[in-house]
């Protein structure tokens, strides 16, 4: 079974705070992803990764940034944290050119809460 | 730009009764994939169904069966014989083949299935 881990279920941070936001696959996934998930917006693509070292912007990347150092790993930083970055943070992963055939793989989630 | 509607924010059934959710994408790819995602209280979303644009049969599924209708741009989700554990919110999803593309959601409609 492939396992997409995020290392935190729920979060609470200080406004200002550096905040980091981890995942993990197991299954040698070539992209990984980060959506943000909020009711009546759906889930929007913050930054995604085809590779080590490789990212490139979603739809809403301000206020955010990524670090792909291994092939597994995909963090998900925020420089400064606000109150609006209140949020559910999913993770997900999928094969180069197969994401189409099985869709993508996702974490549970994590519930960040930004006081 | 692809573009995903659920026109359609909650939705409640009764045990083992059918429901019809609606979705509705927008794309200018010849070669695009479509999905129905579940994500139950557990947060964990679940691929339930895909379909291949250039497929003309519907994707069925077990209880679970697309009706592409791809002139008109709609791709719903029947449940047949719902269950108390399809409670969840669904999210349509769309995908290009050709620019290793990324999942555009929808904004998701919640169903309550009701014993």
């Amino acid at each position: 079974d492939v396992k997409v881990t995020q290392s935190s279920r729920y979060l609470v941070k200080r406004t200002g705070e550096k905040v980091f936001l981890e995942c993990v696959q197991d299954m040698d996934h070539e992209n990984m992803f980060w959506y943000r998930q909020d009711p009546g917006l759906g889930l929007r693509l913050i930054y995604f990764s085809y590779d080590v070292k490789m990212k490139e912007k979603g739809d809403i990347p301000e206020g955010y940034s990524v670090s792909r150092e291994k092939k597994e790993r995909f963090s998900l930083i925020l420089e400064s944290a606000s109150t609006n970055q209140t949020s559910m943070y999913l993770c997900a992963s999928s094969w180069a050119w197969g994401g189409e055939v099985n869709g993508y793989t996702f974490g549970s989630g994590t519930r960040l809460t930004v006081v | 730009a692809q573009t995903v509607t659920q026109s359609q924010p909650e939705m409640s059934v009764q045990e083992a009764e059918t429901v019809t959710l609606s979705c509705t994408y927008d794309t200018s790819e010849s070669n695009y994939y479509l999905f129905w995602y579940k994500q139950p209280p557990s947060r964990q979303m679940i691929l339930v169904i895909r379909q291949e644009a250039y497929k003309q049969q519907n994707a069925t599924e077990n209880r679970f069966s697309v009706n592409f209708q791809k002139a008109a741009k709609s791709f719903s989700l029947k449940i047949s014989d719902s269950q108390l554990g399809d409670t969840a919110m669904y999210f349509c999803a769309s995908l290009s083949r050709g620019s290793q593309g990324n999942l555009i959601f929808g904004k998701g409609t919640k169903l309550s299935v009701k014993p």
